[in-house]
């Protein structure tokens, strides 16, 4: 049971360069989550899903795309990257049990410069 | 919307008790979770409480008081490795019950 896994861990991006974010969970969760975390702050939500076909946006969404086509991956998009979002990115799921405890990946610290 | 703040930065002893503030601001009031989150790592889940009261799971406790608006996380017997960021999160009506805002965490260093 690998929980919530994310590739890649580290990369660096040119401005104006895209990339995808990928994030995957083998525990049968319905809901799922990006994050950023910028040094010292919170996390802020970017996108979220709640199954597959559905995604909606969090805080933070300009800048990115994401998809659902399945239970299991929920990738994230950075089209045309800029230095605003050289950051740190969490994927997280959870089950819909009301006890809405969510699990994170490992990260992905991205830089742009 | 939601506003959460928590204290940046405390210091304690190795042994000691320490006590982790949380205030919010949220409508309809769905839960309130407690992480932690090492240096360079991913958060993890410490607890969560739904209704007043205290929940106690080994060293860490964590309380809430709805009307208040107030929770805090209560760290005993510290250890070293307990010196991480401590991330409270919200859960309300008015950014949706599948979603939890986060506030920005406590940096907790514990000394020798």
């Amino acid at each position: 049971n690998a929980g919530v896994t994310q590739t890649p861990k580290f990369r660096i991006l040119k401005i104006g360069q895209s990339m995808t974010l990928q994030c995957a969970q083998d525990m049968n969760h319905n809901y799922m989550y990006w994050y950023r975390q910028d040094p010292g702050m919170g996390l802020k939500l970017i996108y979220y899903s709640v199954g597959a076909g559905i995604t909606d946006k969090g805080e933070v969404p300009n800048g990115y795309n994401v998809s659902r086509s399945t239970t299991e991956d929920f990738p994230l998009r950075l089209e045309l990257a800029a230095p605003s979002q050289t950051s740190v990115y969490f994927c997280a799921s959870s089950p819909p049990t009301g006890y809405e405890e969510q699990y994170f990946g490992p990260g992905t610290r991205l830089t742009v410069t | 919307g939601q506003n959460i703040d928590q204290p940046t930065e405390m210091t304690a002893t190795e042994g000691a008790i320490v006590q982790i503030n949380c205030t919010y601001q949220t409508s309809g009031f769905n839960g309130l979770f407690w992480y932690q989150q090492h240096a360079g790592e991913a958060p993890t889940f410490l607890s969560y409480n739904v209704l007043d009261g205290l929940e106690e799971k080994g060293r860490f406790s964590s309380f809430l008081s709805r009307s208040k608006g107030y929770s805090y996380l209560l760290l005993k017997e510290l250890q070293m490795k307990d010196s991480a960021s401590y991330l409270c999160a919200v859960r309300g009506r008015d950014t949706g019950f599948q979603k939890l805002v986060f506030g920005t965490g406590t940096r907790l260093l514990v000394s020798p």
